[in-house]
């Protein structure tokens, strides 16, 4: 039953060594987003994909890249992750952009040591 | 760019006490959405208000859109431990929703 799923739930790093996130999803929504959450703050937009088109915002960093391959499977890459990178990721996804739903993962829990 | 401030940023109630929390835009908004995450979880949708002073109930849950589609409300009737998260609301802006600072509320057994 599980609509968005994220792999691996937890994940640590070492400080300057690149990481890689997953995210699939049953739904086959056309846009997929990523989000950085830190402690007691609210989810961050990081970039999103509509369908194949990949949409970055204008704030985030250059060490964060994504990609899509196919329309159930969307990948974080942190190239160089500092200690600031320490956070939950949250996949979600919705079915178009603005009116709809988001339907979110479990998320990351990434640590950077 | 988009301001969305949520108020108050913690709250905490006698288990069985309303509770409300408020989300205001600087800009007329298209719609609002509310999300729900309990500590530890991810975001999970709780509803979307499009028409102005629109007004929708889940249950002990009411939500509110302001005339103006610049503020919107949640208020939880007679709270339960179950309650217990943070609620951010999430605007549009240009192709994307932004969520709110959001709310987090602690009830009290």
């Amino acid at each position: 039953d599980a609509m968005v799923i994220q792999n691996p739930r937890y994940q640590v790093t070492q400080f300057g060594k690149p990481v890689t996130l997953s995210c699939s999803q049953t739904l086959n929504h056309n846009v997929m987003y990523w989000y950085q959450q830190k402690s007691s703050q609210a989810p961050k937009l990081l970039f999103h994909y509509y369908d194949k088109d990949f949409n970055n915002e204008a704030d985030t960093p250059d060490n964060f890249q994504s990609r899509r391959p196919n329309t159930s499977f969307c990948f974080l890459d942190i190239r160089s992750p500092g200690l600031g990178d320490a956070a939950m990721y949250l996949c979600a996804t919705s079915r178009a952009h603005r009116t709809e739903t988001q339907y979110f993962g479990p998320g990351t829990r990434l640590l950077v040591l | 760019g988009q301001q969305v401030m949520q108020i108050p940023q913690y709250q905490h109630v006698q288990e069985g006490e309303d509770f409300t929390t408020y989300c205001n835009s600087s800009t007329t908004l298209s719609n609002i959405q509310w999300y729900k995450q309990r500590p530890g979880g991810h975001p999970v949708f709780l509803i979307q208000l499009v028409k102005s002073g629109e007004v929708k109930k889940q249950k002990r849950l009411t939500f509110q859109f302001g005339e103006a589609k610049k503020n919107s409300s949640l208020h939880i009737t007679a709270t339960q431990t179950t309650d217990v998260g943070t609620y951010f609301c999430a605007v549009p802006t240009g192709n994307q929703f932004y969520f709110g600072t959001g709310t987090s509320l602690t009830v009290i057994p």
